[in-house]
């Protein structure tokens, strides 16, 4: 089993739909809790980072983490075609400097 | 402008050719990182630096080697026992206390000729 789970998609939605996108953990010290957007050939971008449980928000976008299921979710609103991307998760836990990462869902927003 | 700049952008390697691949960074950052990512498989990590003159090794180091002689610069050499070096290779920095926020480079790809 891997350490870090991610549907690769890919995901179709209409412009304006709310996108849920997911990634499931097995390791409970996981601390650190992040996505990313990457588009085709491009570094990614830290869109969210959050530190143990709970919600945060930034615009568009909601990270939730749920340690007691070993679920996090990413929550886009008024979705965009520029949305058009792969999402990542990653997560690591205290007192280590070594990430993993999920294998990215592919995301396509329709105008 | 800061930030993590990568160089080339796009690599040719030849069979039993070693090729270094450049990260440099303004960030004031105390951990680099490289990793590998191949279509379906996610980011893979090949080794990783927290501070200068030290690094250990990730979960692929085999046939890649790295220097960390300045903290401003991380590079990668892919090495002639890689066997199948055909991948997009990225550096990645961290503030060291800053865990949740690793930034990355734009990444460079590497095809054998």
């Amino acid at each position: 089993q891997k350490e870090v789970e991610q549907d690769p998609g890919p995901l179709s939605v209409p412009e304006g739909a709310i996108v849920s996108l997911n990634c499931t953990y097995s390791n409970s010290a996981f601390q650190y809790f992040m996505w990313y957007r990457q588009y085709s050939r491009k570094g990614p971008e830290l869109l969210m980072y959050t530190y143990s449980s709970g919600n945060k928000e930034d615009g568009r976008f909601t990270a939730q983490v749920d340690k007691s299921s070993k679920y996090i979710s990413l929550f886009i609103r008024d979705s965009q075609p520029s949305d058009s991307a792969t999402y990542l998760c990653a997560m690591s836990h205290s007192g280590t400097y070594k990430y993993i990462f999920g294998t990215g869902t592919r995301l396509k927003v329709l105008a | 402008d800061g930030g993590i700049t990568q160089s080339p952008k796009y690599l040719f390697r030849k069979e039993g050719q070693n090729v270094t691949l450049s990260c440099e960074q303004n960030l004031n950052h105390d951990a680099m990182y490289w990793y590998r990512q191949d279509p379906g498989q996610g980011l893979r990590l090949i080794y990783y630096s927290q501070i200068v003159n030290d690094f250990q090794k990730g979960d692929i180091a085999e046939g890649y080697s790295v220097s960390r002689e300045k903290k401003e610069s991380f590079p990668l050499t892919v090495t002639s026992a890689q066997k199948n070096p055909t991948a997009f290779y990225l550096c990645a920095s961290m503030l060291a206390g800053q865990e949740g926020k690793l930034f990355f480079g734009s990444g460079t790809q590497l095809s054998v000729l």
